[in-house]
């Protein structure tokens, strides 16, 4: 019953460093994505993928990287932390089709130094 | 880009009363969702509205796609302690990807001191 499962929940970075932050959902979605949740701006969409081997840009891309080589994991990598990345970051996912509940992980909270 | 306007930005409440929160935009959508985040936690799906007019409930929760597809309200009834948290409305269109999701800047709840 894990549903949708983010790691780290907390990072700490510093500048220029580079790290991948991990999802993995156990609901055979074939839907996810990643936002980013900053004060004031709701949440705003990275990336995205409607499934193994497809992904796209959302918004906000820059700077992130993402790959989709099976349907449970859909990992973000920062290349290059800058502090303009501090940020949650929250991980959902959903079913095809027109199903539109889409399912959220717990967040990642990056702080880039 | 399309964009939510989502209102008021937030409200303190006293247990039981009313609460009404609303989401416009310029653009057309065929699907408008709520959602709710509680602190350090990811947002939950609270109500989807799938069709211009609708009005669906959830417990207290109260939600309206708006004729114009171009808003939707969210009421609470006989508010609670716990339904303190910010409350996002998102919309989508027809043959998008979960790409298409976008979501409003939110309303924050807070219990009156």
């Amino acid at each position: 019953n894990a549903g949708v499962t983010q790691t780290p929940k907390f990072q700490v970075l510093k500048t220029g460093q580079s790290m991948t932050l991990q999802c993995a959902q156990d609901m055979n979605h074939e839907y996810m994505s990643w936002y980013r949740q900053d004060p004031g701006m709701g949440l705003r969409l990275i990336h995205y993928s409607v499934g193994a081997g497809i992904t796209d840009q959302g918004e906000v891309p820059n700077g992130y990287n993402v790959s989709r080589s099976t349907t449970e994991d859909f990992p973000l990598r920062l290349l290059s932390a800058a502090p303009s990345q501090t940020s949650v970051y929250f991980c959902a996912s959903s079913y095809s089709g027109g199903a539109l509940e889409a399912f959220f992980g717990q967040g990642t909270r990056l702080t880039v130094v | 880009g399309q964009q939510l306007n989502q209102s008021p930005q937030s409200m303190f409440i006293q247990e039981g009363e009313d609460v009404s929160m609303n989401c416009t935009s310029s653009s057309i959508f065929n699907t408008w969702l709520w959602y709710k985040q509680d602190p350090g936690e990811g947002p939950v799906l609270l109500i989807a509205l799938y069709k211009a007019g609708e009005l669906t409930s959830n417990g207290r929760l109260t939600a309206q796609f708006g004729i114009t597809r171009k808003d939707s309200f969210l009421n609470i009834s006989a508010s609670i302690p716990s339904d303190v948290g910010i409350y996002f409305c998102a919309a989508l269109n027809y043959g998008g990807s979960q790409g298409n999701l976008i979501f409003g800047k939110g309303t924050k709840l807070s219990v009156k001191p």
